[in-house]
């Protein structure tokens, strides 16, 4: 089945350490995007890349990190830097960017304290 | 003012009964428009996708777009207890060189038994 595989699904870590999110997907999609979910805030993005080698900042942007080396792996890495890293990370991939829906992996919760 | 505006409820509802989830937004040339259903730890999923204004049907869910307004809605008939979840609106303008997908802040659905 195709899809989007975010790895761990619980993260703890101690604060000031950095640490790195999965994410693959396998649906051959172009764009991919690191997003993080805090209650009663939505959905913020933090990360896109619509190809291999090349990633915008979003709007959330500051104490995170993220490569594209290849097409269906996207990682995502949370740097001490990052205030509140608290958080449930979510990671989705679409066709193209723009207009075309977005497909979601399960995400993972990760926990600084 | 938001880009998208959407009721954080909660809503409860009876088993059976009629679902109308609403979101209303600001930018004129949004054009794309997404509900996603999210249950409690996991990735949102997409139930429904339309273009433009008008109404699409998928089974028990009906989505409605009307652009003189600026609201959208998402109609779940029958409703199950399988249905309890978060609902999120998206929606975006044509493509114009950056991700512009614009998200609600979800409205919690739990229809009782």
């Amino acid at each position: 089945d195709g899809g989007i595989t975010q790895s761990p699904k619980y993260l703890f870590r101690k604060e000031g350490q950095n640490v790195t999110l999965s994410c693959e997907q396998n649906l051959n999609h172009d764009a991919m995007y690191w997003y993080r979910q805090d209650p009663g805030q939505g959905l913020r993005l933090i990360y896109y890349s619509q190809i291999v080698n090349d990633f915008q900042k979003g709007d959330i942007a500051e104490g995170y990190s993220v490569s594209r080396e290849k097409k269906e792996s996207f990682p995502l890495t949370v740097t001490s830097a990052q205030k509140n890293p608290t958080a449930f990370y979510l990671c989705a991939s679409s066709i193209r960017r723009g207009g075309s829906p977005l497909h979601f992996g399960n995400g993972t919760r990760l926990t600084v304290t | 003012q938001k880009e998208v505006e959407q009721d954080p409820g909660p809503l409860s509802v009876p088993e059976g009964a009629i679902v109308s989830l609403n979101c209303t937004y600001s930018n004129s040339a949004f054009q794309y428009f997404m509900w996603y259903r999210q249950y409690s730890r996991k990735g949102p999923e997409l139930l429904m996708y339309t273009y433009s204004s008008g109404n699409k049907e998928d089974g028990r869910f009906t989505a409605q777009v009307d652009k003189s307004s600026k609201y959208i809605s998402l109609f779940i008939r029958d409703s199950q207890p399988s249905d309890s979840a978060t609902y999120l609106c998206a929606m975006s303008a044509q493509e114009t060189g950056a991700n512009n997908l614009f998200f609600g802040t979800g409205t919690r659905l739990t229809v009782i038994p």
